[in-house]
């Protein structure tokens, strides 16, 4: 049972224009969602973070939209920008779960020039 | 400061075989856990461990065992290896004194290559 989804396996967007990227969740328990990039050869790296008690989080070029009714965030880029081609996973986390982070399966984002 | 190291980065075993994967936490994180990465997948979590001792586990087998250690490394075992097993396995560490809600910092992982 995938308790995160990432429906979008891969996103192509240009240079200076916006990326979007989308994530479901199932479970009403999650309070925590986090974003992680990830680079071939190398680990996830945390981006950014939103609590359940919100419904938006920026940094700089980064914001995240958590939608509780439609257990729906999405991850906003701008202006994208080529290094950040990677694949980008959500995380959530149940309460009280520590560590525990449930992913979806990612999306490979390309930014062309 | 120093972040999350793994090693060795990658590794070939033989399927009954058993393997030891080994990681320092970054520095002042106390915390450490391990997930485990399939091709085309997100990570999974394998269990955690906070003061020496496992304090959560996913939905993994009791074949996947650790270890934490005084200065808060780690190792991940896994006894019978079987073709599945093949994947990158990740360590994560973090500080519960950054506060609830601190994220993970994730090492480069080992890729494990059961044949």
């Amino acid at each position: 049972d995938q308790q995160v989804k990432q429906n979008s396996p891969s996103l192509s967007v240009q240079e200076g224009r916006i990326s979007i990227l989308n994530c479901d969740y199932t479970n009403s328990m999650f309070d925590y969602f986090l974003w992680y990039k990830k680079y071939p050869a190398e680990g996830p790296t945390f981006l950014i973070s939103i609590s359940s008690i919100k419904d938006k989080n920026e940094d700089g070029r980064f914001t995240v939209f958590l939608n509780k009714s439609a257990k729906h965030l999405s991850l906003h880029i701008v202006p994208s920008q080529p290094g950040d081609s990677a694949v980008y996973f959500c995380a959530a986390r149940l309460t009280g779960g520590g560590n525990k982070l449930t992913f979806g399966t990612g999306t490979q984002l390309k930014v062309e020039l | 400061e120093t972040g999350v190291t793994q090693s060795p980065t990658h590794l070939i075993k033989t399927r009954g075989q058993q393997v030891t994967l080994r990681c320092s936490s970054q520095s002042g994180h106390n915390t450490v856990s391990w997930y485990q990465q399939a091709l085309g997948q997100g990570p999974q979590f394998i269990f955690q461990y906070y003061r020496e001792e496992e304090n959560g586990r996913g939905n993994f087998p009791p074949r996947f065992s650790g270890l934490q250690f005084p200065n808060y490394s780690s190792e991940l075992n896994v006894n019978a290896l079987e073709l599945d097993d093949s994947a990158l396995y990740l360590c994560a560490s973090s500080n519960p004194g950054e506060g609830y809600n601190s994220p993970l910092h994730f090492g480069n992982g080992t890729r494990l290559t059961v044949t």
